[in-house]
């Protein structure tokens, strides 16, 4: 099946370390973003890659990095320097051009204990 | 900057009534537009797009019109069922400096359809 696929789904991290999450599609997009969904709110994104091996920071990169390898795979890192890394966090990837959809993943929940 | 700004919920509505969701954007140029919907603990669906002025997305009896004048996608539906509980988005996507495209969210309104 065409997907992107997200894991794991639920993660719990304690307080000063870092923890990867996993994000691969086989949709053949050039485009992968991140975005932070927190409750109640909407989406802001993180980071974002048109092409591999070139990523730029979105609107909140403090505190996470990102890798882009392979076209399938952009893995987001969250770091022991994010404040308040409690969140949703969903992976999406699209065509690159105007008015191409932009299809997300289940997501992951990552918890700070 | 691009924003998208849509009417704050949450919304409560019985089966069968006519749902209005405004969304108004501000950007420069000519953005793609998009309603996405996200059921309690999932990621996000397209509903529907349009991609230029006048142009009327529809999907599973929900529609939108991309009104340039007004610079608005208002989601509509004519008879919602407790089925279509969940949050909706609205947003825009415009190239983003060099070839890069990026979507710019509203902050989502939550509905609640009860029987």
């Amino acid at each position: 099946d065409g997907g992107i696929t997200q894991s794991p789904k639920y993660l719990f991290r304690k307080e000063g370390q870092n923890v990867t999450l996993s994000c691969e599609q086989n949709l053949n997009h050039d485009a992968m973003y991140w975005y932070r969904q927190d409750p109640g709110q909407g989406l802001r994104l993180i980071y974002y890659s048109q092409i591999v091996n070139d990523f730029q920071k979105g609107d909140i990169a403090e505190g996470y990095s990102v890798s882009r390898e392979k076209k399938e795979s952009f893995p987001l890192t969250v770091t022991s320097a994010q404040k308040n890394p409690t969140a949703f966090y969903l992976c999406a990837s699209a065509y690159t051009s105007s008015g191409n959809t932009i299809y997300f993943g289940e997501g992951s929940w990552l918890t700070v204990v | 900057g691009d924003s998208v700004t849509q009417m704050e919920g949450p919304v409560t509505l019985s089966e069968e009534a006519c749902l209005t969701i405004n969304c108004t954007y501000t950007a420069t140029g000519y953005p793609s537009l998009f309603w996405y919907v996200q059921y309690p603990g999932e990621g996000l669906q397209l509903l529907l797009k349009a991609t230029k002025a006048d142009d009327k997305g529809s999907n599973k009896g929900f529609e939108a019109t991309y009104r340039k004048e007004t610079t608005s996608f208002h989601l509509e539906k004519g008879s919602v069922q407790v089925s279509d509980s969940a949050v909706y988005f609205c947003a825009l996507s415009k190239l983003s400096g060099g070839s890069n495209y990026k979507l710019t969210f509203g902050k989502g309104t939550l509905l609640t359809v009860n029987p």
